[in-house]
């Protein structure tokens, strides 16, 4: 089945270790983006890639890093100089980044905890 | 500056009453796209329904329903007749401009209680 897949889905970082999260699509999409999620705060967007090779700061991109060597693959890096780095975090795709009227899909989700 | 707000953080109701989530955006592009995902438990997002900045027709779909009014920049989503598996978090978002990023609200919490 098509799709994204993330893992881990549970992931215990001690402070000052550096964690990746992982998340592949399956789906052929060009367009790959990472959120993190917060309660009351919505989703905000750490990275995104519109190709391969290429991907760009979003709103929130500070102690994190990524890199997008395949289509298929966008790890994102979750480094020591990330201050709060305990949430929810959301991969997603989409066919085309200048489609605006494809929807994004999502994975199922890695919950960061900080211990 | 694009924005997105969904005023209302949680809302409670009872099985088979209707229950409407507003969304409010901010855009100067005149060629967007709004959006309603549904977020149950498991955490994947879920898409609902997508609408144009050129079409303000409403849609429904079912039980759902969305109203959008370009006139008060608003994307409104109805729940006629709420159930149980109604409850989950329900986002609404924008998308414009050529890098397709997806500017999301804060959320709302729907809770329908039997």
């Amino acid at each position: 089945d098509g799709g994204i897949t993330q893992s881990p889905k549970y992931l215990f970082r001690k402070e000052g270790q550096n964690v990746t999260l992982s998340c592949e699509q399956n789906l052929n999409h060009d367009a790959m983006y990472w959120y993190r999620q917060d309660p009351g705060q919505g989703l905000r967007l750490i990275y995104y890639s519109q190709i391969v090779n290429d991907f760009q700061k979003g709103d929130i991109a500070e102690g994190y890093s990524v890199s997008r060597e395949k289509k298929e693959s966008f790890p994102l890096t979750v480094t020591s100089a990330q201050k709060n780095p305990t949430a929810f975090y959301l991969c997603a795709s989409s066919i085309d980044p200048g489609r605006l009227n494809t929807e994004a899909f999502f994975g199922q989700g890695t919950r960061l905890t900080v211990v | 500056a694009q924005k997105v707000t969904q005023a209302q953080t949680e809302i409670s109701v009872v099985e088979k009453e209707d229950v409407t989530l507003d969304c409010v955006y901010e855009t100067r592009d005149t060629t967007y796209y709004l959006f309603w995902y549904k977020q149950p438990p498991s955490g994947e997002l879920v898409f609902l329904i997508r609408r144009n900045s050129f079409d303000e027709q409403n849609e429904i779909s079912g039980r759902y329903s969305w109203n959008f009014q370009k006139s008060t920049s608003s994307f409104n989503f109805t729940i006629t007749a709420s159930q149980v598996v109604d409850s989950a978090v329900y986002f609404c978002a924008l998308r414009s401009g050529n890098t397709g990023k997806l500017i999301f609200g804060q959320g709302t919490t729907l809770q329908v209680k039997p």
